[in-house]
Formats: C-alpha cells, structure tokens, sequence
C-alpha cells in the first residue's frame, strides 16, 4: 500500500522559506506513470494545487505561486520536497502531498499545518 | 486557468436521500474531471476520475456524469458517513485547479 508523509516546520517566520519533504513509502518514485504533486488548504477554506514534479524532474506550477515555488525530487531517498520563499500569513495552510496517475489525485498524505507567523 | 464553480454550496439532506452535486467549468475539461469526498480533520479522498469511473473501494451509490462543461456527482441514498465536503476538480494543460466544494450535511 502507497503511503506518504509530509514532514518540515509547523511555524515559519514571515519572509522566510517554507521548506517540506515527502516521503514515499510501498512504493518507486521513479514510476514512469505518476506525477508528485504539494497541495494546500488554508484554514476553512478549498484546495489549491501548488506543484508538479516527475521522477525525471519535469515540472508544473501553479502561475500564482511560481515566482516563489521550488519543487524537486530525490529518487536516491524516494522522496520530493517544496520550497516556497517570502512567506506571508497568506500561506497559512496545511499542505498536502499527493500522487497524480494521470489527471487526478489518488493518494494523499496526511497533511502537515504550516503556521506563518512572527 | 478554469475555473470550478460548485453548487449549491450547502446541501442539508436526510441519511438515504439523493444527493446530486454540480460542478461548472468555464471552458470545456473535456471528461478529464475528478471528485473528492473531504470529512473534517482528513485528507480528500478521490472518489471518481475521468468524470465516471470510480476509484478504487468506492461504493457503488457514488456516480458521476458529465462532459464538456458540466458535470454531477450523485449519492444516489446517502449514508451517515457520506455527510461531508465534495470539492470536483479538473487538469487542463497542466494547470490544476479545484472547485470551492460543496458541504453536504445532516437536515
């Protein structure tokens, strides 16, 4: 069974960079057949895609977010990871890893909340 | 990018009543429209892909339709752990984006 887990700092100082990892387990990132993705939810709010990345390392952004996104993988570790830099209270959320067969999401992390704030 | 609109926002429904959700893409998806159940305090689920093919362990009283622009999700007798938060949403060219959800919940 697919499992992923989302791992970094729960509170981020504003202006800094948020940084998280996501570890694969039962299963190869290196699967030609999927795409790994970060997805967010602000507190009481919807979904937000944020970024897209393939075990060769092609990769997807949200337009809104891609001067401050940075996704990358690490087959070696069977993980991928985010970066998203100058934070603000706005990127108050909890952030989701997920899976992309093809056109959607079929497995998902637990989600991990990342807090911005002073 | 394409926007998801959902509705109704709210839908207040007895356990085995019908639900039936719609999602409205500004620009056609195609069939390549997903949807999601989301309980509080959980990741989503993906419950249908390719606006009709259910996934994997999904019931079969969860059934989608729909092309082009407009799409249904229909609970055809809902269950008590049926009541929670749908959210549909689409990939087109690489810029994926979701629905604002619509919240099922007990009448």
């Amino acid at each position: 069974q697919l499992q992923l887990q989302e791992s970094g700092p729960g509170l981020v100082k504003p202006s800094e960079t948020l940084s998280l990892t996501c570890a694969v387990s039962g299963g190869s990132i290196r699967s030609g057949s999927y795409y790994w993705n970060w997805i967010r939810q602000s507190p009481g709010k919807g979904l937000e895609w944020i970024a897209t990345i393939n075990f060769s390392g092609t990769t997807y952004y949200n337009p809104s977010l891609k001067s401050r996104v940075a996704i990358s993988v690490d087959t070696s570790k069977n993980q991928f990871s985010l970066k998203l830099n100058s934070v603000t209270a706005a990127d108050t959320a909890v952030y989701y890893c997920a899976r992309l067969p093809w056109g959607a999401f079929d497995y998902w992390g637990q989600g991990t909340l990342v807090t911005i704030s002073s | 990018e394409v926007v998801l609109t959902q509705s109704p926002a709210t839908l207040s429904l007895s356990p085995g009543e019908r639900a039936t959700l719609s999602c409205r893409a500004s620009e056609s998806v195609g069939i390549y429209l997903a949807w999601y159940q989301q309980r509080p305090g959980q990741a989503p689920r993906l419950l249908i892909y390719d606006s009709y093919k259910r996934s994997t362990g999904i019931p079969a009283r969860f059934s989608g339709s729909g092309s082009g622009t407009d799409f249904t999700l229909t609970i055809s007798s809902l269950e008590p752990e049926d009541f929670a938060v749908y959210y549909c949403q689409q990939r087109n060219n690489w810029a994926l984006t979701f629905g604002g959800g619509t919240k099922v919940e007990i009448k």
